[in-house]
């Protein structure tokens, strides 16, 4: 079967540095996307990888290992602002559609 | 670029009742559009994939003939919620992505563009 894990909630301190990690088991793999989604608003794109390793967008980080199925987001210099739920999604066998599977969801809360 | 319109952002109808929702790629020619819906602190779950000019394709468990999906231009989408009822209650997100766009840039993400969604109450 098809199943994308990431963690329900994490809690972290303004200037912090908090990893998100996600494990996904999918019918195929063509890329991973990371969004962030405040509540009651849509997802915004923040990060994309197909191939392993680390791609760094100023304060967040996206890693993929390919081999073991296995994702993490970096968020670094939190803020405020950065309180949000942040979706793990995989884009599963290669289709000219491009359909997302998503997980649950992590719950970023940021304290002062 | 890439900005995706939903319309209405709300709307609280009564039971029985069908709800059209509108999903609008404003700078750019979706080929495909996705339809989501999310409950309360849960994922976004994919209903169905629309190609412009061709029938959706509904995800299993999604009932067709409940949720109609047409996809007339290359610009609009849109969600028909027929005899609604207080379980179909949910945000309604809708995405779109630009295939032939995606596809001539190199190293393009492919990435899909969410609207604002909308949120149906049914009474």
């Amino acid at each position: 079967g098809q199943n994308i894990d990431q963690p329900t909630e994490m809690t972290a301190t303004e200037g912090a540095i908090v990893q998100i990690n996600c494990t996904y088991q999918t019918s195929g793999f063509n890329g991973l996307f990371w969004y962030q989604q405040h509540a009651g608003e849509a997802p915004t794109f923040l990060s994309y990888n197909v191939l392993d390793g680390l791609e760094e967008k100023g304060r967040f980080s996206s890693f993929l290992s390919r081999s073991k199925g296995y994702s993490y987001l970096l968020l670094k210099e939190l803020q405020m602002k950065d309180s949000a739920s942040y979706l793990c999604a995989v884009r599963g066998a290669l289709d000219s559609w491009g359909k997302l599977q998503f997980g649950a969801g992590t719950q970023v809360v940021v304290t002062p | 670029g890439a900005v995706v319109s939903q319309h209405p952002s709300w709307v609280i109808c009564k039971s029985g009742t069908s709800v059209k929702i509108e999903c609008r790629s404003l700078d750019f020619q979706a080929t495909t559009m996705f339809w989501y819906r999310q409950f309360p602190k849960q994922s976004l779950m994919l209903m169905a994939t629309s190609n412009e000019g061709s029938k959706a394709t509904y995800e299993q468990g999604v009932e067709k003939d409940k949720f109609l999906i047409n996809h007339a231009s290359l610009t609009l989408s849109t969600l028909t919620v027929t005899s609604a009822h207080p379980e179909d209650s949910s945000f309604y997100i809708c995405s779109a992505r630009d295939l032939t766009r995606d596809r001539a840039i190199r190293g393009s993400t492919d990435t899909q563009y969410f609207g604002p969604g909308t949120r149906l109450t049914v009474l």
